[in-house]
């Protein structure tokens, strides 16, 4: 039973272009779940999604910043006119659903942003 | 060697000790929390969980302990072996959200 999946796993950009990061989750899971890790510090929470919803964003930058979980694909994170300061390790979770004993959120192995 | 604090202290070990992981949170009205394993270059691991209405839970080698009264977490590796060796974060769920807010992490590093 394969775990969350995420590419790509390194993704280089100048400033200006555009990253686009992919996100499939594990299979029975249909909520998603976006965070940004800077080095030496813990995941920050960016965007909460169920299929073909956004339920939070509060965590997401107002500008450049975008995600979509259509009905059939993956999630994916998109960030336009990419600058240095979004140079991260971006990880995508999972869960089956809400409620109790079906929230745990498992994570991907991340996909390295570096914006030269 | 035990390490308090949200500013990725270390904690150093010899293999076969026993470690404990401590983190504050912050909010009262969390009702779920989990510890989380990450190693160099891969996501974060679900090591376990537990929820607010408990106050220990076990795994293998592995107890979290919550004291909501002073909103205090912490994670009780036993026998810890080299594999063991990662940063470990706590993360926090309030009621009525379901994003999770992670502490700044824990490196443990075992020798042996």
């Amino acid at each position: 039973n394969a775990g969350v999946m995420q590419n790509p796993r390194h993704l280089v950009r100048r400033r200006g272009q555009e990253a686009r990061l992919r996100c499939s989750p594990m299979k029975g899971h249909s909520h998603v779940y976006w965070y940004r890790q800077l080095p030496e510090e813990g995941l920050k929470f960016m965007v909460y999604l169920q299929k073909e919803n956004i339920i939070d964003e509060s965590g997401m930058p107002k500008e450049r910043f975008s995600a979509e979980f259509p009905k059939e694909g993956p999630s994916i994170l998109r960030i336009q006119q990419v600058v240095r300061g979004d140079s991260a390790a971006y990880f995508c979770a999972s869960s089956i659903r809400q409620g109790e004993g079906q929230e745990t959120q498992y994570f991907g192995p991340g996909t390295r942003l570096l914006v030269l | 060697g035990e390490s308090v604090g949200l500013h990725l202290p270390t904690l150093s070990v010899q293999e076969g000790d026993n470690s404990i992981i401590n983190c504050a949170y912050s909010n009262s009205a969390s009702d779920y929390f989990i510890w989380y394993k990450q190693e160099s270059g891969k996501g974060p691991q679900f090591i376990i969980d537990i929820r607010s209405n408990m106050d220990k839970r076990q795994g293998q080698r592995v107890t979290v302990l919550l004291n909501k009264t002073v909103k205090h977490l912490s994670l009780q590796i036993a026998a810890t072996q080299p594999g063991d060796s990662a940063v470990y974060f706590c993360a926090e769920k309030v009621t009525g959200f379901q994003k999770l807010v992670f502490g700044t992490g824990t490196r443990l590093l075992v020798s042996p």
